[in-house]
Parts: C-alpha cells; structure tokens; sequence
C-alpha cells in the first residue's frame, strides 16, 4: 500500500532531551516536507526536501533539524526541545517538487509534549 | 504574499442539511487553490483543487467549490451533509515561485443527527 508512515505516533518528552520523528515514503517520492499544526494556526511547513541531500528552511524551522540520506526517509530531529514544540507533527512527500504545489501525501500525524 | 482566511472555525448542521465552509484568499498572481480534509486522527486528505481550468471543481464525497475571483472566495459546499463529514477542513492557497503551500486556519465541522 502506497504510504507516508510517521514514527512514534505519540511522545512525551521533557526540555532539552533530543528526540527524532521518523518519516518514510514507499512511493518513490522526490519531495518530502514536515508541518506542524498548532490550533488556530493551521498547518505551518518546518522544512521541505526536494530530492536526497537537498533541503531547505520552511517557514518556522527554528529549533528543527532535518536529514535526507535516502530518498524514502527524511526524519525530523529536536535537538533541545522546548515546550513551545508541543505540537502535531505531518511530514507529506509529493512526486516531484513541482506536484508538490498542488498535491501532497500526508502521513498519519505525531503528536508531541514537551514538558 | 499570499493568504488564506477561513471564515468559521466551527461549523455545525444537522445530517442531510447543506454544508458551507468558506473560505477568502488573497494572492498577487493567480493562485491555485484547494480543500484538504482531515478526519480525526488522521493525516490530511485533498479533496480538491482548483488549478485555473473551470471555476466549479468538483471533488471527492460529493463536496464542491467555487472560485470567484471578483469575491476572492472559494468556498466549499455539500448539498446534504453525512455524518461521515464530520472533521476539520483546510483551504488552500499556491502562488507561482513560492515553496511551500499556504494553509487557513482550518474549519472544523460537526454534523448532527
């Protein structure tokens, strides 16, 4: 089944103990991206992937890393986090960059608390 | 820049009653737009999108959606409301040469027996 899987689902944490969220695509896809979703806010893009190696800051990457060794896992890592990285976490992926614009693929979603 | 207001967070009717999310963008090119829905617990799912071919795009279970682009709208309407509808639905905007897509605030509809 084609898929965007997001690994752990739910995490509780504490400030300042590094975690990583896990993302991977079986579709063979060349974009991949990470949102979080805050109430009232919607969803804001941390950062975007267009093909292995190549990444670049979305619109509130503060306090986010992010890797892309392979083309299918692009996982997203909180060196320090702080509770105002409380959140819901997406990672999407889309064909290409371009697709990207118009249809992505989204995963099942991550919930985290930072206490 | 571009933006997307979504007019209600909350919308409530009653099973087999019409549905209206709306929705207002502002954009400096002409945009693309679309509606994504996310049901509890789950990812987000598009369910449609208007790239400028005809202004009533139709989409998936039924919903559809209107660009005006005199009224900067695109709202979102279902003739009879399930109550497999119930979840929260996002508008969507994507501007020529901007990386990202720009999402609204979100709607959250419920749907009463």
């Amino acid at each position: 089944e084609a898929q965007v899987t997001q690994n752990p689902r739910y995490l509780i944490t504490v400030t300042g103990k590094k975690l990583t969220v896990t993302c991977s695509q079986n579709m063979n896809h060349e974009y991949m991206s990470w949102y979080r979703q805050d109430p009232g806010l919607g969803l804001r893009q941390i950062y975007y992937s267009m093909n292995v190696e190549v990444t670049d800051k979305g619109d509130v990457p503060e306090g986010y890393k992010v890797s892309r060794k392979e083309k299918r896992n692009f996982p997203l890592i909180l060196e320090s986090p702080s509770p105002n990285q409380t959140s819901l976490y997406f990672c999407a992926s889309s064909p290409t960059p371009r697709s990207a614009k118009e249809t992505q693929y989204f995963g099942p979603g991550t919930r985290l608390l930072v206490l | 820049a571009q933006s997307v207001t979504q007019l209600d967070s909350h919308v409530s009717v009653s099973e087999g009653t019409p549905v209206l999310l709306r929705c207002n963008y502002s954009s400096s090119y002409s945009p693309s737009l679309f509606w994504y829905v996310q049901h509890p617990n789950k990812g987000l799912q598009l369910l449609l999108k208007y790239t400028s071919a005809a202004t009533l795009v139709k989409g998936i279970n039924g919903f559809e959606a209107e660009f005006k682009k005199s009224e900067t709208s695109f709202h979102l309407t279902k003739p009879s409301a399930h109550m497999s509808d119930a979840a929260e639905y996002f508008c969507v905007v994507s501007v020529p040469g901007r990386r990202a897509l720009t999402f609204g605030s979100g709607t959250r509809l419920q749907v009463q027996p």
